[in-house]
């Protein structure tokens, strides 16, 4: 049972021009999601966060959006750049202070020059 | 400020034997989780402690078990360790902010 579903396994864009990578989610009780990105040999770095109570969130470059009635998210990275080519990770979280996190799959983005 | 610290980083193992793995936090946090991370599974929950106490529990057998210090440091033991558990672990720590966690670099656990 597969509660955080990322459904492309990769995605390929050009240098400049908009990443946009989705995530799904099944458990209506999740209420924090966020974004971790993962180069090879080293673990997942946090990138941006969003709470349920909001539908947008920006951080320079990197923006997530939420749509809670069709309990999907997305993350848009725009300008792409060559660094951006990692590894990345919708996950969500049930609250309550706790740590434990559902991650998807995760999703390849490959950027090219 | 130094990040998680894991060690060892790469070990390999027989079948049955068993492993611990350690996990240093980031100074000033209190919470340490450890993940799993294998091609097929992705990343999975194992466990999460906070201040010596065990606040969630992954579906993983009994074999898999963890402790944390008065320091905040952490140890995760798998005793009779089969093939299945070769993978990634990862120990992550937080202040207190929800989900957002710092991971270290992972131990990488190959059993034969």
């Amino acid at each position: 049972d597969q509660q955080v579903k990322q459904n492309s396994p990769s995605l390929s864009v050009q240098e400049g021009r908009i990443s946009i990578l989705n995530c799904d989610y099944t458990n209506s009780m999740f209420d924090y999601f966020l974004w971790y990105k993962k180069y090879p040999a080293e673990g997942p770095t946090f990138l941006i966060s969003i709470s349920s109570i909001k539908d947008k969130n920006e951080d320079g470059r990197f923006t997530v959006f939420l749509n809670k009635s069709a309990k999907h998210l997305s993350l848009h990275i725009v300008p792409s750049q060559p660094g951006d080519s990692a590894v990345y990770f919708c996950a969500a979280s049930a609250g309550g202070g706790a740590q434990k996190l559902v991650f998807g799959q995760g999703t390849r983005l490959t950027i090219n020059p | 400020k130094a990040g998680v610290t894991q060690t060892p980083r790469y070990l390999i193992k027989t079948r049955g034997q068993q492993v611990t793995l350690s996990c240093s936090p980031i100074s000033g946090h209190r919470s340490v989780s450890w993940y799993q991370q294998t091609p097929g599974q992705g990343l999975q929950f194992l466990f999460e402690y906070f201040s010596e106490t065990q606040r969630n529990k992954g579906n993983f057998p009994g074999r898999f078990s963890g402790r944390q210090f008065s320091n905040s440091r952490s140890e995760m033991n798998v005793s009779t360790l089969e093939l299945g558990d070769s993978a990634l672990y990862l120990c992550a720590s937080s202040f207190f902010a929800p989900g957002e966690l710092f991971f270290g670099e992972g131990s990488r656990l190959t059993v034969l």
